[in-house]
């Protein structure tokens, strides 16, 4: 069964960047396919981007495109999702989620999410 | 970019009824299409992918239905425990667009 950590809520200042980690336990690290997903207060979800670390390309949201670096450790199973030139727009909880192999479609296995809050 | 666009945005049904929420592709992508249900609080659950198959575990009282631009979600005899909002996804091609979100209230 495939589990997913993430790191803890991080508190930023304006214009800077935020690094968020997820990592990844009892699965086939290598062979998955990970998405960042954002949720802003009250609001509804955003796909942002994915990596399949076997390939290790990642690809952006065009909203995100610029701002947004995700990557991957195959030694340590863990992705990571960076975002740059951070606003209080930012502010929000981002997921990291993935697919068990039995799943051909969709996301079922979520990390319980991180809180990133922007703020002067 | 595929347009992923829900309806109703809200909606209100008493316990027994059926509801249905539509979602309607921009571009078609085939049934590369999967369902979520978040309730307050709480991470998204995976409802249903490739447009009809239900997760295991999740309770046959929901189905989805659709291929192409429109896809539907139904849940037939509403319960309590349904209040939530109720998301599509797209995946036939990056970027895998969420729908704008569905949320289900009972009466």
């Amino acid at each position: 069964q495939v589990q997913l950590v993430q790191s803890g809520v991080e508190v930023k200042k304006p214009g800077s960047s935020v690094k968020v980690s997820c990592q990844a336990s009892g699965g086939t690290f290598s062979s998955s396919t990970f998405s960042w997903v954002r949720q802003a207060p009250g609001q509804g979800l955003e796909w942002m981007g994915r990596i399949a670390p076997v390939i290790g390309v990642p690809n952006y949201a065009q909203k995100f495109q610029g701002r947004v670096t995700i990557t991957a450790d195959k030694s340590t199973s863990t992705v990571y999702m960076e975002l740059s030139s951070l606003r209080s727009e930012d502010t929000a909880l981002f997921y990291c989620a993935t697919a068990s192999p039995s799943v051909t479609g969709g996301l079922d296995v979520w990390g319980q999410g991180t809180t990133v809050i922007v703020s002067s | 970019d595929i347009q992923m666009t829900q309806s109703p945005s809200s909606l209100s049904a008493s316990v027994g009824d059926t509801i249905t929420i539509t979602c309607r592709a921009s571009q078609g992508i085939y049934n590369y299409l999967a369902w979520y249900q978040q309730k307050p609080g709480k991470v998204p659950k995976l409802l249903i992918y490739a447009a009809s198959t239900l997760q295991s575990g999740v309770p046959s009282r929901f189905s989805g239905s659709g291929s192409g631009t429109d896809f539907t979600l139904t849940i037939t005899s509403l319960q309590p425990e349904d209040v939530a909002t109720y998301y599509c996804q797209s995946y036939n091609s990056v970027p895998h667009t969420f729908g704008q979100g569905t949320k289900v209230e009972v009466k």
